[in-house]
């Protein structure tokens, strides 16, 4: 138990849908991160938000969009995907942008037919 | 650019100590991290380096060089619950983790 939770742990959509995925933080951090991880590749950074406002976004393809309500929830939302979309996505957080110790969930197997 | 390297795979025996390496070029540094990935699961930190030489926790220990551009991962008395991936991530400048592709380690009996 980290004390990141991502739901759904698995999800799988047509390229014509539309879904999102969630993520809770109880641990009080200020930092929140959407990560993408592909087989035998690098974790790939996609968004992050500091105190809910939105600091980096790293040339994540529009039908990304990610959503910061509050500092403790994190979306991605998720519209006319693309097979090579088909990843693990991790959320994480932590207690600020300069911190590397970050805490992640289990991640939202996504599988795009 | 930058960039991480780490072994794809290693295999070691229980009870045995091996060394996961890293090499790092990024623009700027602010630290040196480890991460445990068991498979299915979230990675966990294990470790931080930002000054040189070597850190001990446990039968986890983490080494830097700032000169080389080098870390390594030290596990020891190995055990069958050790066999997971192992991402090395280095910060740079912008406090930006740039990440390997990890090491997935086997531990056979």
């Amino acid at each position: 138990e980290t004390g990141v939770t991502q739901t759904p742990r698995h999800l799988v959509m047509g390229m014509t849908n539309k879904k999102s995925l969630k993520c809770e933080q109880h641990l009080g951090h200020n930092a929140m991160y959407w990560y993408k991880q592909s087989a035998k590749k690098p974790l790939e950074l996609m968004f992050v938000y500091s105190l809910e406002e939105r600091v980096e976004n790293n040339s994540v393809p529009s039908r990304f969009s990610p959503e910061c309500p509050n500092s403790s929830h994190l979306f991605l939302h998720l519209h006319t995907l693309q097979p090579e979309d088909s990843a693990l996505y991790l959320c994480a957080s932590s207690r600020g942008t300069e911190a590397g110790e970050l805490f992640f969930g289990e991640g939202s197997r996504l599988t795009v037919l | 650019g930058q960039n991480i390297d780490q072994p794809t795979e290693m295999t070691a025996t229980e009870g045995a100590i091996v060394q996961i390496n890293c090499t790092y070029q990024t623009s700027g540094f602010n630290g040196l991290f480890w991460y445990q990935q068991h498979a299915g699961e979230a990675p966990t930190f294990l470790s931080y380096n930002v000054l040189d030489g070597l850190e001990e926790k446990g039968r986890f220990s983490s080494f830097l060089s700032r000169s080389k551009g080098y870390s390594y991962l030290l596990l020891k008395e190995l055990q069958m619950k050790d066999s997971a991936s192992y991402l090395c991530a280095s910060m740079d400048s912008n406090y930006q983790l740039i990440w390997g592709a990890g090491t997935k380690l086997i531990i056979k009996p």
